[in-house]
């Protein structure tokens, strides 16, 4: 079946640094999402691309959707404490975002 | 955002008996909710599509009769774990599409199987 290659698995941040997280995957996606959860909760939604090559921002976040349309990236510049957490990326199969298939999480984590 | 609620929150029960989670869509009407489960530091595992007024799609390797899914209303879709065994002990989470086709998740349940 599809797969998603998300790494890194988990990363240490300081507070200012930027961060940098992508998916990679042998199948072909028609979306792809970002999300983030925190323990105990619900994923939420961050950025979702829906075009081949799409750049998109919200606030310090900036996710691309790779022109092959088998892989995307999420940047975080100038990390704050509040970012740490477990962020997932998802590609969306057929025309919609229903059917999603989950990477498998990169934690974030404040830098002791 | 749209809001996806879920209740309960967490719940424990005893082995053999039958768990009902609900999912509702607060703000938008959703013709169709997923309901995934994830494991502990694990990555979250689509179970079934729940479509309104039909019946719900399973994944492979996920029991019907086991996970059985009601999706009576355009807001709201309920799942069933029927005699509940230690093993089906999870995190369950359910989403909703809203009508832009952006996909909205619920807090999540904690189910604990003893």
């Amino acid at each position: 079946g599809q797969q998603l290659n998300q790494s890194p698995q988990s990363m240490f941040i300081q507070e200012g640094e930027d961060v940098s997280m992508n998916c990679t995957s042998s199948s072909i996606f028609n979306t792809w999402l970002w999300y983030k959860q925190d323990p105990g909760e619900g994923p939420v939604l961050l950025i979702a691309l829906y075009k081949a090559g799409e750049l998109t921002s919200n606030g310090r976040l900036t996710a691309q959707f790779g022109i092959t349309r088998k892989d995307s990236f999420l940047n975080i510049s100038a990390s704050i404490p509040s970012d740490v957490g477990i962020y997932f990326c998802a590609g969306g199969i057929g025309g919609s975002q229903g059917n999603l298939i989950f990477g498998k999480g990169t934690k974030l984590s404040v830098k002791p | 955002g749209a809001v996806v609620s879920q209740h309960p929150s967490w719940v424990i029960c005893k082995s053999g008996t039958s768990v009902k989670i609900e999912c509702r869509s607060l703000d938008f009407q959703a013709t169709t909710m997923f309901w995934y489960r994830q494991f502990p530091k694990q990555s979250l595992m689509l179970m079934a599509t729940s479509n309104e007024g039909s019946k719900a799609t399973y994944e492979q390797g996920v029991e019907k009769d086991k996970f059985l899914i009601n999706h009576a209303s355009l807001t709201l879709s309920t799942l069933t774990v029927t005699s509940a065994h230690p093993e089906d002990s999870s995190f369950y989470i359910c989403s909703a599409i809203e009508g832009t086709d952006t996909q909205y998740f619920g807090p999540g349940t904690r189910l604990t199987v003893l």
